[in-house]
């Protein structure tokens, strides 16, 4: 069965204070790996796909890499609005009884920064 | 160019009702899938459907869940007979074609009292 670990549980940095959110997985098959966003009371927001390892994408502040067994979320010096709960997610080729449609979560990284 | 519609936002069910959550994809939008989220639990898959198909259900509770998506309408969640571990946080995704960065709605907040 798929597993994904996403560590640390929380994190809490100054603001402009660099650091990484680890993702670490286990699949049989590896499709896509997903990070998305979560802000209290609202859905999931996408940020990033990565495919293959050694693939890196960045947005903003964000620099997403991945390996073949985990994946980094590196965030460089955040702001307080950067403050939200980063979910991953990864994505199994299909096989018997899966699906394309189904991404298996981590538990989350609940990321703070302070001003 | 409005995201993924669920309703309601809130729904307060006693026990033994019946519970449906709609989900309206985004414009262009032909893949759905429903996603719960349990009080201090992650994300759990649920059910995969296109129009009038359901893809895949592996997720699905086998007694009381149903997934539907008419050609004409939303996707409906229905629960019947909820208990009052089905409170959750209940999340509906749409893509343009199969899982590349779905859009999540809102979502839809369930408690069973």
């Amino acid at each position: 069965e798929d597993q994904v670990t996403q560590s640390p549980e929380a994190l809490r940095l100054q603001e402009g204070e660099s650091s990484s959110l680890n993702c670490s997985y286990t699949v049989s098959g590896l499709r896509g790996l997903f990070w998305y966003r979560q802000d209290p009371g609202k859905g999931p927001e996408f940020l990033f796909t990565l495919y293959s390892a050694g693939e890196e994408k960045e947005k903003e502040r964000l620099k997403a890499t991945l390996t073949k067994k985990e994946s980094f979320l590196h965030i460089t010096a955040p702001k307080p609005e950067d403050s939200a709960t980063y979910l991953c997610a990864v994505q199994e080729n299909p096989g018997r009884g899966t699906s394309y449609g189904k991404l298996t979560f981590g538990q989350g990284t609940i990321l703070t920064v302070h001003p | 160019n409005a995201g993924v519609m669920q309703n309601p936002r809130h729904l307060v069910r006693r026990r033994g009702q019946e519970a449906r959550l709609r989900c309206s994809p985004m414009k262009g939008h032909s893949h759905v899938y429903w996603y719960r989220q349990l009080p201090e639990e992650g994300l759990k898959f649920m059910v995969y459907l296109q129009k009038e198909n359901i893809i895949d259900e592996s997720g699905m509770p086998k007694e009381r869940f149903s997934a539907e998506f008419p050609k004409e309408g939303p996707s409906i969640l229905r629960i019947q007979q909820v208990v009052r571990g089905d409170s959750a946080a209940y999340f509906c995704a749409s893509s343009p074609r199969t899982a590349d960065g779905y859009t999540f709605g809102s979502g839809t907040r369930l408690t069973v009292v």
